[in-house]
């Protein structure tokens, strides 16, 4: 069964630091990787996927992650964190057909002013 | 437009007792999944429902079932509730049943068993 670790839970960055969040993943076959935030208060929301083509992905707000298949890694980034990016934050995978997601135990991201 | 709405926002059950969580997708969407999201872990997957047929379950017993109607609207029922019930339940939906389309994620029913 597939399976995704998140190795940091908790965060403290200053404002306009640089962002890396780690996520590996247990799978051997062809996946689809995603990362999901969750703002306090408000509903799980997508940051950024990929299936396939181009490993650098771009997603909203200035994220990127970057899958390397030799490293089973999707980690996400962000060159300069504001406060308003305070957030859990948890990646997930699909190695399946249908749609299901496998998520992380996520990251607690604090950004202090 | 209309996210996924759930309801009841927040349920307190003793144990032994049943619960039915309701979900209504986006509209326009065809499927719904499920997920238990314990406090302080990842949401973990339950079921799949798309065009009213189960097409995902996850590790989960048997006390545990959903259903999908014409609407696309889903019912999430929990028999025999144990207190590692306790969870927040997420509903989401999307257009088709696979990839490539987004799952949109509700706001939750926070489950409390006592």
């Amino acid at each position: 069964a597939q399976s995704v670790s998140q190795h940091n839970h908790h965060v403290i960055l200053s404002e306009a630091a640089s962002l890396e969040l780690g996520c590996n993943y247990s799978y051997g076959g062809t996946v689809n990787l995603f990362w999901y935030v969750q703002y306090p208060g408000q509903h799980l929301q997508l940051l950024l996927k990929y299936f396939s083509g181009d490993p650098l992905v771009k997603g909203i707000k200035g994220f990127e992650a970057e899958f390397i298949k030799s490293k089973f890694s999707f980690n996400l980034r962000k060159p300069s964190v504001q406060w308003s990016d305070t957030a859990e934050y948890f990646c997930a995978v699909n190695a399946n057909a249908g749609n299901m997601l496998t998520f992380g135990g996520g990251t607690r991201l604090m950004v202090k002013p | 437009d209309a996210g996924v709405t759930q309801s009841p926002t927040h349920l307190i059950k003793t144990r032994g007792q049943h619960v039915t969580l309701r979900c209504s997708p986006i509209s326009g969407h065809k499927s719904v999944s499920w997920y238990q999201q314990v406090l302080g872990q990842g949401p973990q997957f339950i079921f799949q429902y798309y065009e009213k047929e189960e097409r995902g379950r996850g590790n989960f017993p048997d006390r545990f079932s959903a259903r999908q109607f014409p609407n696309y609207s889903s019912e999430l029922n929990v028999n025999a509730l144990l207190l590692g019930d306790s969870a927040l339940y997420l509903c989401a939906s999307s257009l088709e049943g696979g990839l490539p389309y987004e799952q949109y994620f509700g706001p939750g029913t926070r489950l409390t068993v006592t």
